[in-house]
């Protein structure tokens, strides 16, 4: 894998309904894991960064976890609820480089 | 605790002319990133500044050039602009240089149009 890349684009549940989001990146080189949840006309909110293999970090109903040895990482979130409405953005940082490489997103609508 | 502050909002500019946005850096930040977010992609890293120095560069041609100042207050220069250069331009303070160990604070962008 060359670029970070989400999956799914797109996302469309119901209120309370629990979800998943899939990050990959490159393994090789790598410094650290950035989630970041991005609502419409706002700023890039920091969720979680993560640097060690088999990590898992919890805010709330919003998990992650992280695997470098395979250049994955998946965020969960439990118990959906308009108010989670958002992009998520990943990004994932090189021990080579200043840069933070994002996915696409995924955007997740919640309805009640 | 003051966030990123980015100014202006909103800008529209013709084919060749020139644009400069700016950035306030989160109190106590200084290192300072600059990002381009075209329509359906991802922000793509433009710049790093550190102590008033570029730090890091990504794939963007000359044109693109920027400046922090000593409280680490940032521009992001854009010269001849062409019509693909329309995007929203991020701007995001931290701690620490390079390292991406520590979250940035994003600021709420600015959304260039060029006509």
């Amino acid at each position: 894998i060359l670029n970070v890349e989400q999956s799914p684009q797109s996302l469309h549940v119901q209120e309370g309904d629990s979800t998943n989001f899939t990050c990959s990146f490159p393994s090789s080189n790598f410094y650290a894991l950035h989630w970041y949840r991005w609502e419409t006309a706002k700023s890039p909110e920091a969720l979680f960064v993560m640097t060690l293999n088999g990590d898992e970090k919890k805010k709330g109903r919003i998990s992650a976890t992280l695997n470098t040895k395979e250049g994955y990482s998946y965020l969960y979130i439990k118990g959906s609820q308009p108010e989670d409405s958002a992009t998520y953005l990943c990004a994932s940082h090189s021990n080579s480089g200043y840069a933070l490489n994002f996915g696409k997103g995924t955007s997740l609508l919640v309805t009640p | 605790e003051t966030g990123v502050t980015q100014s202006p909002t909103h800008l529209i500019k013709t084919r060749g002319q020139q644009v400069t946005l700016r950035c306030s850096s989160q109190s106590g930040h200084n290192t300072v990133s600059w990002y381009q977010q075209a329509l359906g992609q991802g922000p793509q890293f433009i710049f790093q500044y550190y102590r008033e120095e570029e730090n890091g560069r990504g794939n963007f041609p000359p044109r693109f050039s920027g400046l922090q100042f000593p409280n680490y207050s940032s521009e992001l220069n854009v010269n001849a602009l062409e019509l693909d250069d329309s995007a929203l331009y991020l701007c995001a303070s931290s701690l620490e240089v390079g390292s991406g160990a520590h979250g940035y604070t994003f600021g709420s962008g600015t959304r260039l149009t060029v006509v």
